[in-house]
């Protein structure tokens, strides 16, 4: 079992439309929750970060995390076109340093 | 530009051939991570250094190895290629040994394809 779980998608929504990029992990000891976008194979940048659970909004996007539930989750509002790329979440451990990706989820945003 | 600096951004080589990545981190980032991205495999963590040890290793192959020297810049070496060691090869860095607090800063990249 992938200790990060992700749907690979594709996800093809138009334009204006709200996203929601989820994933799921088994790793009790992930503390540190990541999403990074990354264009047509591109280096990944980050996007957001998230310390244990709780809620994190920049701008049109915002960061979900329950421990609980082992679930991570991703919001897009107001979608453009120029957020058409893989969404990768990410994790690590509170010990650790090793930053475990999903599969990524492709979406595309049509205008 | 994130800086972190990759070359080559691609590679053409034969089998059994070998090759060497190089990364140069971000300024003042002592941390460098090496990950491999195949089609079918996603990101996989191969190796890290810390201000020149080895930090953490992945599931990196006996032919490859890596190494980060004085001025914190690090190569990858992979030998003995293989078809399957086509893949895009990312170098990460970041200011802490975990980059559990910002995050690691991805460069663009080696392209590397083995015929």
């Amino acid at each position: 079992q992938k200790e990060v779980e992700q749907d690979p998608g594709p996800l093809s929504v138009p334009e204006g439309a709200i996203v929601s990029l989820n994933c799921t992990y088994s790793n009790s000891a992930f503390q540190y929750f990541m999403w990074y976008r990354q264009y047509s194979r591109k280096g990944p940048e980050l996007l957001m970060y998230t310390y244990s659970s709780g809620n994190k909004e920049d701008g049109r996007f915002t960061a979900q995390v329950d421990k609980s539930s082992k679930y991570i989750s991703l919001f897009i509002r107001d979608s453009q076109p120029s957020d058409s790329a893989t969404y990768l979440c990410a994790s690590i451990e509170t010990s650790g340093s090793r930053l475990t990706f999903g599969e990524g989820t492709q979406l595309t945003v049509n205008p | 530009d994130s800086g972190v600096t990759q070359t080559p951004k691609h590679l053409i080589t034969a089998t059994g051939q070998r090759v060497t990545l190089r990364c140069s981190p971000r300024s003042g980032d002592l941390s460098v991570y090496w990950y491999q991205q195949s089609l079918d495999q996603g990101l996989q963590f191969l190796i890290q250094y810390y201000n020149g040890e080895e930090r953490a290793k992945g599931n990196i192959l006996e032919r490859f190895s890596a190494q980060q020297f004085p001025d914190l810049h690090s190569e990858l070496n992979l030998s003995s290629l293989e078809l399957g060691d086509s893949a895009l090869y990312f170098c990460a860095s970041s200011v802490s040994w975990t980059g559990q607090n910002y995050g690691y800063t991805f460069g663009s990249g080696t392209r590397l394809t083995v015929v």
